[in-house]
């Protein structure tokens, strides 16, 4: 699997837009994009993925760059509640095993 | 969305006592569910995948006879921590695969005395 690498902070302020980066250089061409954030002591939610084409759901955009090494996810207006850890994961599609391997993540911090 | 459930979300045990932790999938039927370990302020760490009706595949460097997973029902899988030592605590969070999707858990948190 494409590791994946991230800046490990980032602070944001509120009601602002969040723009965390990945980069993923040894991405191969069946190899989706997933972002998923960790809130302290929960389980992983996952946000969004996507393949080359841009995506948008109702929490975020996933932007990704034409040569897919990197990609960039957009919180439009960023809340409080949005303080987490988020992960960048890299992972084939279809077999039977679709395992995920966390990264470090980048923990984002929303300022009032 | 998805929900997957864990029980119990946190347990005391003391050394040299096995636990189970059971994750079940509510509302799909997960025929691969993931075992995840998380230390304090790391990221999470594959530990194994459990496929319904079969072994679990583990990862490199994780004592499959120390954490015994079983598989048994397309919503249940359980992960038994054997002889479980203070090095053992942890957070432990499973997911459940829906086509290519995992939807995890909200973890356990072990603490062995």
């Amino acid at each position: 699997d494409a590791k994946t690498t991230q800046p490990p902070s980032m602070d944001c302020a509120e009601g602002r837009a969040a723009n965390l980066p990945c980069n993923h250089s040894t991405i191969s061409g069946n190899e989706y994009v997933y972002w998923y954030r960790q809130i302290h002591s929960q389980g992983p939610q996952y946000i969004i993925h996507g393949l080359k084409n841009n995506e948008t759901n109702e929490m975020a955009s996933l932007i990704i760059t034409e040569d897919r090494k990197s990609s960039t996810l957009i919180l439009p207006h960023a809340t409080l509640r949005d303080t987490a850890v988020y992960y960048c994961i890299v992972r084939v599609a279809g077999g039977t095993g679709n395992q995920f391997y966390f990264g470090t993540g980048t923990s984002l911090t929303v300022i009032p | 969305g998805a929900v997957v459930s864990q029980h119990p979300s946190w347990v005391i045990c003391k050394s040299g006592t096995s636990v189970k932790i059971e994750c079940r999938s509510l509302d799909f039927q997960a025929t691969t569910m993931f075992w995840y370990r998380q230390f304090p302020k790391q990221s999470l760490m594959l530990m194994a995948t459990s496929n319904e009706g079969s072994k679990a595949t583990y990862e490199q460097g994780v004592e499959k006879d120390k954490f015994l997973i079983n598989h048994a029902s397309l919503t249940l899988s359980t992960l038994t921590v054997t002889s479980a030592h203070p090095e053992d605590s942890s957070f432990y969070i499973c997911s459940g695969k829906r086509e290519y999707e995992q939807f995890f858990g909200p973890g356990t948190r072990l603490t062995v005395l």
